[in-house]
Protein backbone atom coordinates (compact mmCIF):
# COMPACT_ATOMS: atom_id res chain seq x y z
CA UNK A 1 0.00 0.00 0.00
CA UNK A 2 1.20 3.99 0.04
CA UNK A 3 2.15 3.70 -3.65
CA UNK A 4 2.76 7.22 -5.31
CA UNK A 5 3.54 7.75 -8.79
CA UNK A 6 5.10 10.70 -10.79
CA UNK A 7 5.24 11.41 -14.51
CA UNK A 8 6.89 11.89 -16.16
CA UNK A 9 10.26 10.24 -14.44
CA UNK A 10 12.57 12.11 -17.11
CA UNK A 11 12.09 15.59 -19.23
CA UNK A 12 14.17 17.68 -21.20
CA UNK A 13 12.57 20.69 -22.96
CA UNK A 14 13.70 23.88 -24.28
CA UNK A 15 14.17 27.25 -22.28
CA UNK A 16 10.93 29.14 -21.95
CA UNK A 17 8.84 26.02 -22.51
CA UNK A 18 6.49 24.96 -19.39
CA UNK A 19 6.31 21.49 -17.96
CA UNK A 20 3.96 19.68 -16.04
CA UNK A 21 4.62 16.98 -13.87
CA UNK A 22 1.79 14.71 -12.33
CA UNK A 23 2.04 13.07 -9.12
CA UNK A 24 -0.61 10.08 -8.49
CA UNK A 25 -1.49 8.13 -5.00
CA UNK A 26 -2.03 5.01 -6.49
CA UNK A 27 -4.24 2.89 -3.53
CA UNK A 28 -4.98 5.54 -0.99
CA UNK A 29 -6.83 9.00 -1.26
CA UNK A 30 -4.01 11.74 -0.24
CA UNK A 31 -5.84 15.13 1.50
CA UNK A 32 -2.24 17.02 1.47
CA UNK A 33 0.96 16.79 -1.08
CA UNK A 34 4.11 18.20 -0.69
CA UNK A 35 6.18 19.27 -3.64
CA UNK A 36 10.15 19.07 -3.08
CA UNK A 37 13.18 20.31 -4.75
CA UNK A 38 16.18 18.34 -4.42
CA UNK A 39 19.71 19.57 -5.63
CA UNK A 40 22.59 16.77 -6.40
CA UNK A 41 23.69 16.07 -3.01
CA UNK A 42 22.05 18.12 -0.82
CA UNK A 43 18.84 17.58 1.22
CA UNK A 44 14.88 18.14 0.31
CA UNK A 45 14.04 21.54 -0.12
CA UNK A 46 9.82 21.99 0.23
CA UNK A 47 8.30 24.03 -2.51
CA UNK A 48 4.91 23.95 -1.42
CA UNK A 49 1.90 22.06 0.27
CA UNK A 50 -1.67 21.65 -1.75
CA UNK A 51 -4.52 20.20 0.08
CA UNK A 52 -7.00 18.74 -2.28
CA UNK A 53 -9.60 21.58 -3.59
CA UNK A 54 -7.83 24.60 -2.00
CA UNK A 55 -4.52 26.76 -3.36
CA UNK A 56 -1.60 25.77 -2.61
CA UNK A 57 0.70 27.03 0.24
CA UNK A 58 4.06 28.09 -0.97
CA UNK A 59 7.42 27.88 1.14
CA UNK A 60 9.54 31.27 1.47
CA UNK A 61 11.04 32.39 -1.94
CA UNK A 62 9.33 30.11 -4.17
CA UNK A 63 7.87 32.20 -6.87
CA UNK A 64 3.62 30.43 -6.84
CA UNK A 65 3.40 32.52 -10.66
CA UNK A 66 6.35 30.75 -11.78
CA UNK A 67 5.52 26.69 -9.94
CA UNK A 68 1.73 26.27 -10.27
CA UNK A 69 0.68 23.50 -8.04
CA UNK A 70 -3.42 21.99 -8.65
CA UNK A 71 -4.49 19.40 -6.48
CA UNK A 72 -7.69 18.81 -7.96
CA UNK A 73 -8.61 15.63 -6.53
CA UNK A 74 -7.39 13.26 -3.35
CA UNK A 75 -5.25 11.37 -5.79
CA UNK A 76 -3.87 13.84 -7.68
CA UNK A 77 -1.50 16.80 -7.90
CA UNK A 78 0.36 18.89 -10.80
CA UNK A 79 3.01 20.73 -10.79
CA UNK A 80 3.46 23.05 -13.82
CA UNK A 81 7.16 24.84 -14.56
CA UNK A 82 6.24 27.81 -15.97
CA UNK A 83 8.90 29.11 -18.83
CA UNK A 84 11.17 26.94 -17.71
CA UNK A 85 15.02 28.03 -17.58
CA UNK A 86 17.97 26.26 -17.17
CA UNK A 87 18.31 27.24 -13.76
CA UNK A 88 15.06 25.32 -12.88
CA UNK A 89 16.71 21.89 -14.00
CA UNK A 90 16.40 19.39 -10.74
CA UNK A 91 14.83 16.62 -9.28
CA UNK A 92 11.10 17.60 -8.08
CA UNK A 93 9.62 15.03 -5.77
CA UNK A 94 6.13 14.82 -4.70
CA UNK A 95 4.75 13.40 -1.61
CA UNK A 96 1.14 11.92 -0.42
CA UNK A 97 -0.03 12.10 2.97
CA UNK A 98 -3.31 10.32 4.20
CA UNK A 99 -5.47 12.83 6.19
CA UNK A 100 -4.88 11.84 9.92
CA UNK A 101 -1.72 10.15 8.77
CA UNK A 102 1.70 11.58 10.08
CA UNK A 103 3.45 9.73 7.29
CA UNK A 104 4.51 11.03 3.52
CA UNK A 105 5.14 8.51 0.90
CA UNK A 106 7.26 9.82 -2.00
CA UNK A 107 6.96 9.55 -5.66
CA UNK A 108 9.97 8.38 -7.64
CA UNK A 109 10.83 11.95 -8.54
CA UNK A 110 10.90 13.75 -11.93
CA UNK A 111 14.73 14.56 -13.43
CA UNK A 112 13.89 17.98 -14.92
CA UNK A 113 16.93 19.32 -17.84
CA UNK A 114 15.95 22.93 -19.54
CA UNK A 115 18.29 23.40 -22.61
CA UNK B 1 14.19 26.48 16.82
CA UNK B 2 13.06 23.16 14.98
CA UNK B 3 16.25 21.59 13.62
CA UNK B 4 17.15 17.83 12.89
CA UNK B 5 21.49 17.40 11.95
CA UNK B 6 22.96 14.19 10.55
CA UNK B 7 26.55 14.86 11.33
CA UNK B 8 27.72 12.20 9.24
CA UNK B 9 27.73 13.79 6.16
CA UNK B 10 29.43 10.08 4.33
CA UNK B 11 30.36 6.98 6.02
CA UNK B 12 32.10 3.70 4.03
CA UNK B 13 31.99 0.45 5.61
CA UNK B 14 33.07 -2.96 4.12
CA UNK B 15 30.10 -5.22 3.53
CA UNK B 16 28.60 -7.03 7.01
CA UNK B 17 30.22 -4.44 9.03
CA UNK B 18 27.37 -2.88 11.49
CA UNK B 19 27.10 0.88 10.83
CA UNK B 20 25.00 3.56 13.07
CA UNK B 21 23.97 6.89 11.68
CA UNK B 22 23.74 9.67 13.90
CA UNK B 23 20.20 12.07 14.11
CA UNK B 24 19.89 14.63 16.87
CA UNK B 25 16.76 16.70 16.80
CA UNK B 26 16.03 20.19 18.43
CA UNK B 27 11.90 21.24 18.93
CA UNK B 28 10.05 22.78 22.05
CA UNK B 29 6.89 20.64 21.06
CA UNK B 30 6.29 17.99 23.12
CA UNK B 31 4.31 15.76 20.85
CA UNK B 32 6.34 14.99 17.44
CA UNK B 33 7.23 12.66 15.20
CA UNK B 34 10.93 11.24 13.92
CA UNK B 35 11.64 9.50 10.87
CA UNK B 36 13.73 7.51 8.40
CA UNK B 37 13.75 7.84 4.89
CA UNK B 38 16.37 6.07 2.29
CA UNK B 39 17.16 7.25 -1.10
CA UNK B 40 19.09 4.43 -3.41
CA UNK B 41 20.75 6.09 -6.29
CA UNK B 42 17.35 5.76 -8.26
CA UNK B 43 16.04 8.68 -6.30
CA UNK B 44 12.79 7.57 -4.74
CA UNK B 45 12.70 8.65 -1.03
CA UNK B 46 11.73 5.12 0.53
CA UNK B 47 10.00 5.26 3.87
CA UNK B 48 11.61 3.19 6.85
CA UNK B 49 10.48 4.14 10.08
CA UNK B 50 8.25 6.63 11.65
CA UNK B 51 8.42 6.87 16.06
CA UNK B 52 6.35 9.37 17.88
CA UNK B 53 7.35 11.32 21.16
CA UNK B 54 5.66 9.24 23.62
CA UNK B 55 7.09 5.78 22.38
CA UNK B 56 11.03 5.43 22.88
CA UNK B 57 10.93 1.80 22.98
CA UNK B 58 13.91 0.68 20.36
CA UNK B 59 12.64 -0.97 16.97
CA UNK B 60 14.23 -3.95 14.94
CA UNK B 61 13.24 -4.95 11.64
CA UNK B 62 15.41 -7.58 10.21
CA UNK B 63 19.05 -5.96 9.55
CA UNK B 64 17.55 -2.79 10.31
CA UNK B 65 17.62 -0.81 14.44
CA UNK B 66 16.67 2.61 15.67
CA UNK B 67 17.41 3.79 19.08
CA UNK B 68 15.20 6.39 19.95
CA UNK B 69 16.67 8.39 23.36
CA UNK B 70 14.66 11.65 24.59
CA UNK B 71 17.27 12.49 26.98
CA UNK B 72 19.69 13.37 24.50
CA UNK B 73 17.54 14.32 21.11
CA UNK B 74 18.43 11.57 19.55
CA UNK B 75 17.03 8.90 16.87
CA UNK B 76 19.74 6.83 15.44
CA UNK B 77 19.86 3.82 13.12
CA UNK B 78 21.60 1.23 13.07
CA UNK B 79 22.35 -1.48 9.76
CA UNK B 80 23.65 -4.84 11.00
CA UNK B 81 25.82 -6.67 9.21
CA UNK B 82 25.30 -4.10 5.96
CA UNK B 83 24.89 -5.04 2.74
CA UNK B 84 25.98 -3.43 -0.64
CA UNK B 85 22.33 -3.10 -0.95
CA UNK B 86 22.30 -0.43 1.94
CA UNK B 87 24.49 1.82 -0.21
CA UNK B 88 22.02 4.89 -0.25
CA UNK B 89 21.51 8.54 1.52
CA UNK B 90 19.32 8.39 4.50
CA UNK B 91 17.68 10.65 5.89
CA UNK B 92 16.30 11.73 9.12
CA UNK B 93 13.62 14.38 9.89
CA UNK B 94 11.09 15.81 12.11
CA UNK B 95 7.18 16.34 12.05
CA UNK B 96 6.57 19.01 14.98
CA UNK B 97 3.39 19.19 16.61
CA UNK B 98 2.72 23.06 15.74
CA UNK B 99 2.54 24.42 11.94
CA UNK B 100 0.68 23.80 8.79
CA UNK B 101 -0.09 20.55 7.12
CA UNK B 102 2.79 18.92 9.31
CA UNK B 103 5.81 19.91 7.30
CA UNK B 104 8.62 17.54 7.43
CA UNK B 105 12.24 18.96 8.62
CA UNK B 106 15.17 17.16 7.30
CA UNK B 107 18.44 16.80 8.19
CA UNK B 108 21.39 16.95 5.45
CA UNK B 109 21.66 13.24 4.64
CA UNK B 110 23.97 10.63 5.56
CA UNK B 111 25.88 8.90 2.19
CA UNK B 112 26.47 5.25 3.32
CA UNK B 113 28.72 3.13 1.09
CA UNK B 114 29.06 -0.38 1.71
CA UNK B 115 31.49 -2.02 -0.13
CA UNK B 116 32.20 -5.88 -1.22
Amino acid sequence: GAVVSQHPSWVICKSGTSVKIECRSLDFQATTMFWYRQFPKQSLMLMATSNEGSKATYEQGVEKDKFLINHASLTLSTLTVTSAHPEDSSFYICSARLYGSETQYFGPGTRLLVL
Amino acid sequence: AQKVTQAQTEISVVEKEDVTLDCVYETRDTTYYLFWYKQPPSGELVFLIRRNSFDEQNEISGRYSWNFQKSTSSFNFTITASQVVDSAVYFCALSPNAGNNRKLIWGLGTSLAVNP
